[in-house]
């Protein structure tokens, strides 16, 4: 049962314009959530996170918000550049010192030029 | 070279085949991870190492054996595979293991892609 969830396995967004990327969690004990963008043939590397203290974090055209209610959260584009196109993959984990991640499947995203 | 380097990067082995995938990172870091990525599935956690010691084996078969000689170095020995199996090996590093929230972040190497037949 996948903890994490990203329903949209692609997303292809015009120059310019926002990029929404969505991610839904089930465990209520995830209170750290991470978004990692990953290229082809090189490893995931760090975008942006966000804790469950905060509802929206914010690091020049990434802004990440987090529902807890909901237990959802998304990653805002903006503006897009085609070099944001990539997989980007949702994380979370707990805060009980080292707390594994848990990964979400990706969403691949293509900007149009 | 910095970073976290993994070799090889591809890999095609038979069933009866022992290998090994190897990764080194550069950064002085203390918790060495092992991640694997199937089609259309989440990064799984299969192992962790902290200061050269196993911490987590996330109940990954025995033909996967993970080998840690130094905070620097991390392998994976690879034997009697099995065709689902066949999956991106993504090795990655965090300065300690105090977890995400402690503001650990991972640092990923470029993955090994094996291809079990």
């Amino acid at each position: 049962d996948q903890q994490v969830k990203q329903n949209s396995p692609s997303l292809s967004v015009q120059e310019g314009r926002i990029s929404i990327l969505n991610c839904d969690y089930t465990n209520s004990m995830f209170d750290y959530f991470l978004w990692y963008k990953k290229y082809p043939a090189e490893g995931p590397t760090f975008l942006i996170s966000i804790s469950s203290i905060k509802d929206k974090n914010e690091d020049g055209r990434f802004t990440v918000f987090l529902n807890k209610s909901a237990k959802h959260l998304s990653l805002h584009i903006v503006p897009s550049q085609p070099g944001d196109s990539a997989v980007y993959f949702c994380a979370a984990s707990g805060s009980f010192g080292n707390e594994k991640l848990t990964f979400g499947t990706g969403t691949r995203l293509t900007i149009i030029p | 070279e910095t970073g976290v380097t993994q070799t090889p990067r591809h890999l095609v082995m038979g069933m009866t085949n022992k290998k090994s995938l190897k990764c080194e990172q550069h950064l002085g870091h203390n918790a060495m991870y092992w991640y694997k990525q199937s089609a259309k599935k989440p990064l799984e956690l299969m192992f962790v190492y902290s200061l050269e010691e196993r911490v987590e084996n996330n109940s990954v078969p025995s033909r996967f054996s993970p080998e840690c000689p130094n905070s620097s170095h991390l392998f994976l020995h690879l034997h009697t595979l099995q065709p689902e199996d066949s999956a991106l090996y993504l090795c990655a590093s965090s300065q300690d293991m105090a977890g995400a929230a402690g503001g650990e972040t991972q640092y990923f190497g470029p993955g090994t892609r094996l291809l079990v037949l």
